[in-house]
């Protein structure tokens, strides 16, 4: 049973750039949701997407965005990066409506973004 | 008053001692919270939910006092491998609600010593 992958695990940008993170969620999971963890932090909820809708967004700016496919699988996108910008980039799977239990997220190793 | 509070710590114990956090919540409807544990540079692992009162899982326990909103974590015989960063997670609305947005704390860092 495939736990959740996410690629790259690390990625190098410059100021103004836009990155592309991609996330693959858990085998039987339809709900993908994206986080921001900096140093010493605990993880900061960016979106939540299921059916292939945001469903939930944190307080983030509309530079970042993202997407979910058919297959479950999503990206998260940020555009005109800056130096706060780095961070681990955590995603966490999830089964959807339905029980209590639909929370329980189980997260896949993150990608490690530095923005120079 | 923050949604979801924790000690940062550092806790530093003995191999064998009990250790204990405590995590208070602001919002009273809250129905979910979790517990994960976190290593250094990984990510976050799913530790123990609580839906009622508490749950136990072999030197682990989850408490949930909902008149004082908090939920602690009791680790017994604690181990050199215990050493992480424990992260408190509350679900503020019910699940009837469809809103999925957890409220992570900063963590507690419990570090096992021999």
């Amino acid at each position: 049973d495939a736990g959740v992958t996410q690629s790259p695990t690390h990625l190098i940008k410059t100021r103004g750039q836009q990155v592309t993170l991609r996330c693959s969620p858990k085998s039987g999971h339809d709900t993908v949701s994206w986080y921001q963890q900096a140093l010493g932090q605990g993880p900061q909820f960016i979106f939540q997407y299921y059916e292939e809708e945001e469903r939930q967004r944190g307080n983030f700016p509309d530079r970042f965005s993202g997407h979910q496919f058919p297959n479950y699988s999503s990206e998260l996108n940020v555009n005109a990066l800056l130096l706060g910008d780095s961070a681990l980039y955590l995603c966490a799977s999830s089964f959807g409506r339905g029980s209590l239990r639909q929370e329980t997220q189980y997260f896949g190793p993150g990608t490690r973004l530095l923005v120079l | 008053r923050k949604e979801v509070e924790q000690d940062p710590g550092p806790f530093n114990v003995p191999e064998g001692a009990t250790v204990a956090f405590n995590c208070t919540y602001s919002n009273s409807a809250s129905q979910s919270f979790f517990w994960y544990r976190q290593d250094c540079r990984k990510e976050p692992k799913l530790l123990m939910s609580v839906y009622s009162s508490g749950n136990e899982d072999g030197r682990f326990t989850a408490q949930l006092n909902r008149a004082s909103q908090y939920i602690s974590l009791l680790i017994r015989d604690s181990k050199l491998s215990d050493s992480a960063t424990y992260l408190c997670v509350v679900n503020p609305t019910s699940s009837a609600g469809n809103n999925r947005k957890l409220i992570w704390g900063l963590g507690t860092s419990l570090a096992v010593n021999p």
